[in-house]
Parts: structure tokens; C-alpha cells; sequence
């Protein structure tokens, strides 16, 4: 059973660099037609696409923050990863990573999501 | 790229069933047959429903059944139990290569 974990710090101060990993046990992050994707969910809000990236380290993100996100991945560690920076307040959100197979459009496996507040 | 509309509430009893609407335009939901929904029990990773409309993964009740008519996906719940009760969101892919999600759905079980 594949499983996915965010790590990385649950607070970061405005104008900073966010950093999250998300480590993939239980299948190799090599094999397949995988996407791996970060979504965030803003507090009582409804889930936003990121974007994803693909085991060669091709990405694709979401046009509204292409300009601060950069996403990259680690075979060795099975590990993929991704950095949103000038981060302010609306960042503030749960940040999950996924697993989308075959299409990027639909997710079979999730992280549980990781709390990263922005605040001074 | 805007959030695909959802009923912010949906309510049912117990056995009854219940539809719960995904509206967006002809560049997303109309325009393809990549419309997923997620179950998601706060605090816990989602689940996958439903993808490419009506497709329902391996595993998954077959009391959750999907469809579409032109800007808008439904994802139906049948015999409706008490364990259904979470936040459910819709998904499709967009002209532009990209994924736009609804804006949830609380389900609450009576």
C-alpha cells in the first residue's frame, strides 16, 4: 500500500521561502505514469491544485503561482518536494502531496496534510 | 480559474438518498470527462470516490455512483449510512491543463 507523508516546518514568517517534502513508501516514485501533485486547503476553505511534478523532474504548476513555486524530486529518497516563496498570510494553509496515476486529474493516494501558518 | 460551485450543505437520513452537484463551465466540467470527487473525513487524508465522471476505484461502495450533464457533475450516495457523514469535493480538469476543485460539501447524516 503506497503511502505518502508531508514533513517540514509548521510556521514560516512572511516574506520567507515555504519548504515542504512529501516521503513515498511503499512504491518506488520511479515507476509508472505517476503525478506528484501538492494541494493546499486554506482554513475552512476548499482545496487548491498546486501543481505537479513527474518522476524526470518535468513540472507543470498552477498559472496563479507559477511564479513562486518550485517543485523538484529526490528518486534516491523517494522523496519529492515543494517551495512557494515571498509567502504572506494567504498562504497560510494545510499543505497536502498526492499521488495522481495515469492523468494528472485524479489522486489515489493522499498524505494526511501538513498545517504551515505564515505569520511573523 | 474559479472554484467549481458545490452546495455548501447537503442533509439526509440514514437509507435515503442524496445528490450533491459539481456546476462549472464548458472550459472545465463540460468540457471533459475528468470529474473526480473526494470523500474527506477532517484530519484525514482524502479518499478517492469517483474519477473520469463515473468510474468508481476498486474498494469503493458501489452506493457512490457519478454523472454529468453539460457544465454539471452529480455524485450520488445511495442508502445513505451514518459513516457517509464528511466533506465532499469535486475536481476537473481545465482548458488550460490544470485542476480546479469545488468548494466542498458538508454532508451531514440525520
Amino acid at each position: 500500500q503506497v503511502q505518502l507523508q508531508e514533513s517540514g516546518p509548521g510556521l514560516v514568517k512572511p516574506s520567507q521561502t515555504l519548504s515542504l517534502t512529501c516521503t513515498v513508501s511503499g512504491g518506488s516514485i520511479s515507476s509508472g505514469t505517476y503525478y506528484w501533485t501538492w494541494i493546499r486547503q486554506h482554513p475552512g476553505k476548499g482545496l487548491e491544485w498546486i501543481g505537479y511534478i513527474y518522476h524526470s523532474g518535468d513540472a507543470y504548476y498552477d498559472p496563479a503561482l507559477k511564479s513562486r513555486v518550485t517543485m523538484s524530486v529526490d528518486t534516491s529518497k523517494n522523496q519529492f518536494s515543494l517551495n512557494l516563496s515571498s509567502v504572506n498570510a494567504a498562504d497560510t494553509a494545510v499543505y497536502y502531496c498526492a499521488r495522481a496515476a495515469a492523468t494528472p486529474y485524479k489522486f489515489d493516494f493522499w498524505g494526511q496534510g501538513t498545517l504551515v501558518t505564515v505569520s511573523s | 480559474q474559479s472554484a467549481l460551485t458545490q452546495p455548501a450543505s447537503v442533509f439526509g437520513s440514514p437509507g435515503q438518498s442524496i445528490t450533491i452537484s459539481c456546476t462549472g463551465t464548458s472550459s472545465d466540467v463540460g468540457g471533459y470527462n475528468f470529474v473526480s470527487w473526494y470523500q474527506h473525513h477532517p484530519g484525514k487524508a482524502p479518499k478517492l470516490m469517483i474519477y473520469d465522471v463515473s468510474n468508481r476505484p476498486s474498494g469503493v461502495s458501489n452506493r457512490f455512483s457519478g454523472s454529468k450533464s453539460g457544465n454539471t457533475a452529480s455524485l450520488i450516495i445511495s442508502g445513505l449510512q451514518a459513516e457517509d457523514e464528511a466533506d465532499y469535493y469535486c475536481s476537473s480538469r481545465t482548458s488550460s491543463s490544470t485542476l480546479v476543485f469545488g468548494g466542498g460539501t458538508k454532508l451531514t447524516v440525520l
